[in-house]
């Protein structure tokens, strides 16, 4: 079982659906992240959260929405997405340091 | 001009070759220096990182920084062809917990056996 677990791995869904993307880390790290990686670009920071609280937000649409309940878990809640939201969705942690360890990713497909 | 620039490959190799993997970035503020190593339908993981400007070895793997240009390098010796994936250079300026790490976007290498 690696680090940082990301569900589901695969997820397609309606602009009109509403859907979350779930990672949790077993590493006891106090620092988690949302990051997009799309095709030929550059991984994009979305979200970090220290201690729970979040800490920066990248100028991200409203129609992603973070949730984290405590350290180890850490959502993405999704509703009205559009096909460019289609890619793959990073979740990481790191404690104390910037090294960031990674999930596996959930891609996302919007039709 | 994007913060950090890193050429997409793909790169192609024949088992053994030594490979040089470069970025360049345009935040002097940025300190500290990470390589990731991704394959398909994997998440990235890390490989090295290094601070400031220098060398760093770790196996067939050395990093390379050089803050006076903006360039940083990672070679690779005796490749192999388990090192086929997409190395992506990452950089902070601030070495701590929910730091703000820019990436670049990736360069894709195939070792060829």
């Amino acid at each position: 079982e690696t680090g940082v677990t990301q569900t589901p791995r695969h997820l397609v869904m309606g602009m009109t659906n509403k859907k979350s993307l779930k990672c949790e880390q077993h590493l006891g790290h106090n620092a988690m992240y949302w990051y997009k990686q799309s095709a030929k670009k550059p991984l994009e920071l979305m979200f970090v959260y220290n201690f729970k609280e979040q800490t920066e937000n990248n100028s991200v649409p409203s129609r992603f929405s973070p949730e984290c309940p405590n350290s180890s878990h850490l959502f993405l809640h999704l509703h009205t997405l559009q096909p460019e939201d289609s890619a793959l969705y990073l979740c990481a942690s790191s404690q104390g340091t910037a090294e960031a360890f990674f999930g596996q990713g959930t891609r996302l497909t919007v039709v | 001009q994007k913060e950090v620039e890193q050429d997409p490959g793909p790169l192609s190799v024949p088992e053994g070759a030594i490979v040089s993997l470069n970025c360049t970035y345009s935040n002097s503020a940025f300190q500290y220096f990470m390589w990731y190593r991704q394959y398909s339908r994997k998440g990235p993981e890390l490989l090295m990182y290094t601070y400031s400007s220098g060398n760093k070895e770790d196996g067939r793997f050395t990093a390379q920084v050089d803050k006076s240009s903006k360039y940083i390098s990672l070679f690779i010796r005796d490749s192999q062809p388990s090192d086929s994936a997409t190395y992506l250079c990452a950089m902070t300026t601030l070495y701590s917990s929910a730091s703000k790490i820019i990436f670049g976007s990736g360069t894709r290498l195939s070792i060829r056996p």
